[in-house]
């Protein structure tokens, strides 16, 4: 079993809509969660950094994390054409630095 | 504020030769990470330079080695080029854990292909 899964997508969706993307995770012991985004040709960058449960916002972005399912989400509301991208979460695992990765989820925002 | 600078951008080289890649970790951090995204996977961690020691390491084999300057930039050298090491590297930078955890910050990558 893999320690992180993300649905790899592609998802397309209309600009505005509310988009949903998930992750789940193996170990009850990860603390701290992140999303990042990455465009083509770019490296990630940092949206969201949670750590534990509950929900976090910023903007348009609302990171929620679920530790009694081992399940991660983040929601964009309002969806833009400029948030096509391929979004990736991550776990610090066991609290070392080494991030564990999702395969990223990509995501399409049509006009 | 400069970020995390990789250079170069891109590179292209041939079985069985040799590469070093740099990176430059974005102000004020001393931690920088190494990771490998193949095409269309999540970036797999290498390994990890705090106080010009590798701190921990990835599943990765010893063709991969990396350096840590007093300045915190960094190398990540590889040995004997496969097909396989084709990939985009990522380079992470962040405070170390001692000042509490901190996110790390990606650049954006040094594309390398091997024919």
């Amino acid at each position: 079993q893999k320690e992180v899964e993300q649905d790899p997508g592609p998802l397309s969706v209309p600009e505005g809509a509310i988009v949903s993307l998930n992750c789940t995770y193996s170990n009850s012991a990860f603390q701290y969660f992140m999303w990042y985004r990455q465009y083509s040709r770019k490296g990630p960058e940092l949206l969201m950094y949670t750590y534990s449960s509950g929900n976090k916002e910023d903007g348009r972005f609302t990171a929620q994390v679920d530790k009694s399912s081992k399940y991660i989400s983040l929601f964009i509301r309002d969806s833009q054409p400029s948030d096509s991208a391929t979004y990736l979460c991550a776990t610090d695992a066991y609290n070392t630095d080494k991030l564990i990765f999702g395969t990223g989820t990509r995501l399409q925002v049509f006009p | 504020d400069a970020g995390v600078t990789q250079s170069p951008t891109h590179l292209i080289k041939t079985r069985g030769q040799q590469v070093t890649l740099r990176c430059s970790p974005k102000s004020g951090h001393d931690t920088v990470s190494w990771y490998q995204q193949a095409l269309g996977q999540g970036p797999q961690f290498i390994f990890q330079y705090y106080e010009e020691e590798e701190r921990q390491r990835g599943n990765f084999p010893d063709r991969f080695s990396g350096h840590q300057y007093p300045n915190y930039s960094s190398e990540l050298n590889v040995n004997a080029l496969l097909l396989g090491d084709s990939a985009l590297y990522l380079c992470a930078s962040s405070l170390s854990q001692s000042r509490s955890n901190q996110p790390q910050h990606f650049g954006d990558g040094t594309r390398l292909s091997i024919l």
